[in-house]
């Protein structure tokens, strides 16, 4: 079975442009979750997705959003870029339930200029 | 929102050697606490995981010891190899049943040959 999926691995944008992020889960998973992951302030949960519903969302500002399709790909966007937006962003997918854990992919690398 | 605080920040063990890294969270309403190792360049991968009815579990070289009294646990890994070298992070996750897992700060583990 093909893993979590994410494109592109790195990006290099300027402050002030937006970014859109990419990550197809592993097959047959529903459930997608968001992660930003930097030195100073770790992992951090941005929002997770299931059904083409935002389930849960965590502490970041409304210019971080995304989306799910009806095959349960998911994208990210993030919108008036700051310096503070670098990262390694992860997606992780998994089945609903109480036992199942997260499948994470291995990020997409935000260098904000 | 930190509510998992892991220790040490870094180790060294020598090859052979017993690897621990602690953990404690501090809110009661986690029901599933997993360990995931990460390698330069990769997604966090998840190691093990553990519910809190159980005050041991083992896999391989790896054990998680769970003290629900105390809101600590921790990872031992027997026969450090120097492919063990990684960061390892010990999460939570809320017993409501999403995927908002919190993370510990990281350890950086580097087993000496």
């Amino acid at each position: 079975k093909a893993g979590v999926t994410q494109t592109p691995r790195y990006l290099i944008k300027t402050r002030g442009q937006q970014v859109t992020l990419s990550c197809s889960p592993i097959s047959g998973h529903r459930s997608v979750s968001w992660y930003q992951q930097t030195p100073g302030q770790g992992l951090q949960f941005l929002f997770e997705y299931f059904s083409e519903t935002q389930r849960n969302k965590g502490n970041f500002p409304g210019r971080f959003s995304g989306r799910q399709f009806s095959n349960s790909r998911s994208e990210m966007n993030v919108s008036t870029l700051e310096l503070g937006d670098s990262a390694l962003y992860l997606c992780a997918s998994s089945l609903l339930g109480q036992n199942s854990p997260l499948h994470f992919g291995n990020g997409t690398r935000l260098t904000v200029t | 929102q930190q509510q998992v605080k892991q220790s040490p920040q870094s180790l060294i063990v020598q090859k052979g050697g017993i690897s621990i890294i602690n953990c404690a969270y501090e809110n009661t309403a986690f029901d599933y606490f997993p360990w995931y190792q990460q390698f330069p360049g990769k997604g966090p991968a998840l190691l093990i995981a553990i519910r809190p009815d159980v005050s041991e579990k083992k896999e391989g070289r790896f054990t998680i010891s769970f003290n629900k009294s105390a809101k600590q646990f921790s990872l031992h890994i027997m026969d450090s190899q120097p492919g063990d070298s990684a960061t390892y992070f010990c999460a939570a996750r809320p017993e409501y049943n999403n995927n908002d897992m919190r993370f510990g700060a990281g350890t950086r583990l580097t087993v000496k040959p």
